[in-house]
């Protein structure tokens, strides 16, 4: 079924690791986003991709880093958890266009 | 810089009252206006959305409409049920700048039985 993945879907760790949280998917969407988004309070754009090769900042000012090496997949590296990054972590896709995003199920990140 | 605006932030109706979800927007160049639910625990979703060419649209209980002019959308839920409980963020996005999608803060509906 055409969807969106992450994973993993909750993740605990220490303070200082480097993680990559994965998100892929299998609708061949051009535009892929990362959010960050406290449970059930406001989406904050960190990363966007436009296709392969195109990454861009969002509104969110964020240590994290994204790569898109192939349309499909579009993960979110961080070099050095902190608590600050506890949060939920979704990923969405869209085509091109006006068109509607669609999200994973996120991942919840919790630092410690 | 782009920013829309949503009111209330938390709404509570009683089962089968209506409620409405009103948001401002300030780019003029936004032209697709989109709604998603986001149930406890889940991903948001898309509920209904609107382009720039229609001033009113309709899926069942729920409605939305546009005034381009004064830059204001709104989400109408009629007939409430307690599965409508859940948080509700506007959107919109314009035809250039890599149609970023801008969110409204989100309004947390509460449907009592």
């Amino acid at each position: 079924e055409a969807d969106i993945y992450q994973t993993p879907r909750y993740l605990v760790i220490g303070t200082g690791k480097k993680i990559t949280l994965e998100c892929s998917q299998t609708m061949g969407h051009d535009k892929m986003y990362w959010y960050q988004q406290d449970p059930g309070m406001e989406l904050h754009l960190i990363h966007y991709s436009y296709g392969v090769n195109s990454t861009e900042k969002g509104d969110l000012s964020s240590e994290s880093t994204v790569s898109r090496i192939r349309t499909e997949h579009f993960p979110l590296t961080l070099e050095s958890a902190r608590p600050s990054h506890t949060s939920q972590y979704l990923c969405a896709s869209s085509e091109g266009g006006n068109s509607p995003l669609h999200f994973g199920n996120g991942t919840r990140l919790t630092v410690t | 810089g782009e920013n829309v605006e949503q009111h209330p932030s938390t709404l509570s109706v009683q089962e089968g009252d209506s409620a409405v979800i009103k948001c401002t927007y300030s780019d003029s160049a936004s032209n697709y206006f989109p709604w998603y639910k986001q149930e406890l625990g889940k991903r948001p979703q898309l509920i209904i959305d609107i382009r720039s060419n229609v001033g009113e649209k309709k899926d069942q209980r729920i409605a939305v409409t546009l005034n381009k002019t004064a830059k204001h959308f709104s989400l109408h839920i009629t007939e409430t049920q307690p599965e409508d409980s859940a948080v509700y963020f506007c959107a919109a996005s314009r035809p250039s700048g890599g149609f970023k999608t801008i969110f409204g803060a989100g309004t947390r509906l509460f449907v009592k039985a």
